[in-house]
């Protein structure tokens, strides 16, 4: 079964500071990767998602991701964030092959930003 | 653009009573997922199912949660009798699978059970 995990449970930076957040995945197969952005009081919004092709996903609001498959590895990344971006970060994978291949979800990184 | 629609945004009810929660998942999507938020569990899954077939409901309390797809334009989910541990965000997602688009979250059903 497919698992997530996210390092940061929460992660304080000021604007303009770069941000990683991490993600690992443990699955043996092929996966599909996400990450979906839920503002205060808020659903869940697609950032951006990994299904084949160039491991370097560019998402919405200047967001990327790197996939590293040997890593097992997904990590968000922004060079520079605003304080619009203070919000909670969930990275999710599911099983790409699978007929019956259900999301899960990592337990979420808060992301806080000082004016 | 297409939306998941979730009723009501929210609820408040008295500890025994029912809940329907009701999801109108987009047209043409054939997976729905039903999540629930806490702040102690995170998003959790409930159940999902696929051309209305339930596929797993293995995260739902089977002995009051109920989740049923009558038709491919809703999808439902009961808690009879609710208690006040079932207080959390209940969202609704839905998805094309092998989709390049992923999964689309509704509004969510905030349900306090007092």
């Amino acid at each position: 079964a497919q698992s997530v995990s996210q390092h940061n449970h929460h992660v304080i930076l000021s604007e303009a500071a770069s941000l990683e957040l991490g993600c690992n995945y443990s699955y043996g197969g092929t996966v599909n990767l996400f990450w979906y952005v839920q503002y205060p009081g808020q659903h869940l919004q697609l950032l951006l998602k990994y299904f084949s092709g160039d491991p370097l996903v560019k998402g919405i609001k200047g967001f990327e991701a790197e996939f590293i498959k040997s890593k097992f590895s997904f990590n968000l990344r922004k060079p520079s964030v605003q304080w619009s971006d203070t919000a909670e970060y969930f990275c999710a994978v599911n099983a790409r092959y699978s007929s019956a291949s259900k999301i899960i979800f990592g337990s979420g990184t808060r992301l806080s930003i000082r004016p | 653009d297409a939306r998941v629609t979730q009723t009501p945004r929210h609820k408040v009810t008295e500890m025994g009573q029912e809940v329907t929660m009701r999801c109108q998942p987009i047209l043409g999507h054939n997976t729905v997922f039903w999540y629930r938020q806490t702040m102690m569990q995170g998003l959790e899954l409930l159940a999902y199912f696929r051309n209305r077939a339930p596929l797993d409901d293995s995260g739902m309390p089977k002995d009051r949660f109920s989740a049923e797809m009558p038709d491919a334009t809703l999808a439902t989910l009961k808690i009879q009798p609710s208690e006040p541990r079932d207080s959390a965000v209940y969202f609704c997602a839905s998805g094309l699978i092998g989709s390049y688009y992923g999964y689309t979250f509704g509004s969510g059903t905030r349900l306090t059970v007092v």
